[in-house]
């Protein structure tokens, strides 16, 4: 069965300091890949999103993603946090079909 | 637009209840979903509708139902609530593009308590 890990349940960092959340998914071919994030009290919002074409891709607020299929990795990072970034961070493979599968989330706090 | 609205925002239900959970878009989107939300666990697909009409299992769909009457409309029903139902749940809906890279908009949840 198709599955997401992530690898940290939580992380802790200070302000400035970089980001880096480990995504790993089960599933030999084609795939879509997303990272949203909940930040507290709010629903879940896009944060960025893989479909095809350049691996690196850009998201809001300075966040980006890596796609390594050789990996089978898609891990989402940001140069310098900031307290705001506080949330919980979700990494969610879809495969073509209705269904999107999600990790278990990580849950980032930043320290002021 | 309101995007994804759901209602109630809580609930608590003694064990044996029932309840309806609403969820409604006004983005016309074709899809929508259920899941609910555990600690450790993310955010696991209840049941999914693919159309007005139609509606299709997920990965834990025992002990709920759902219907699509509307294209805007989602319910979820729980018949007899048990307290491994406590949880947050989240309604989603997102177009439909036939080939997976569609995006999830999601409603602000409904925390229900099952005492």
């Amino acid at each position: 069965a198709q599955s997401v890990s992530q690898h940290n349940h939580h992380v802790i960092l200070s302000e400035a300091a970089s980001l880096e959340l480990g995504c790993n998914y089960s599933y030999g071919g084609t795939v879509n890949l997303f990272w949203y994030v909940q930040y507290p009290g709010q629903h879940l919002q896009l944060l960025l999103k893989y479909f095809s074409g350049d691996p690196l891709v850009k998201g809001i607020k300075g966040f980006e993603a890596e796609f390594i299929k050789s990996k089978f990795s898609f891990n989402l990072r940001k140069p310098s946090v900031q307290w705001s970034d506080t949330a919980e961070y979700f990494c969610a493979v879809n495969t073509g079909g209705f269904k999107t599968i999600f990790g278990a989330g990580t849950r980032l706090f930043v320290k002021a | 637009n309101a995007g994804v609205t759901q209602t109630p925002k809580f609930r608590v239900l003694k064990t044996g209840q029932s309840m309806t959970l609403l969820c409604a878009q006004d983005m016309n989107h074709e899809y929508m979903y259920w899941y609910r939300q555990d600690p450790g666990m993310g955010l696991r697909l209840i049941h999914y509708s693919v159309g007005e009409g139609t509606t299709a299992k997920g990965e834990v769909p025992d002990g709920y139902n759902v219907s699509r009457l509307k294209k805007q409309n989602f319910l979820l029903g729980l018949e007899s609530a048990a307290p491994s139902q406590t949880s947050v749940y989240f309604c989603a809906s997102s177009y439909s593009t036939g080939t997976g890279d569609n995006e999830q908009f999601f409603g602000p949840g409904t925390r229900l308590t099952v005492l």
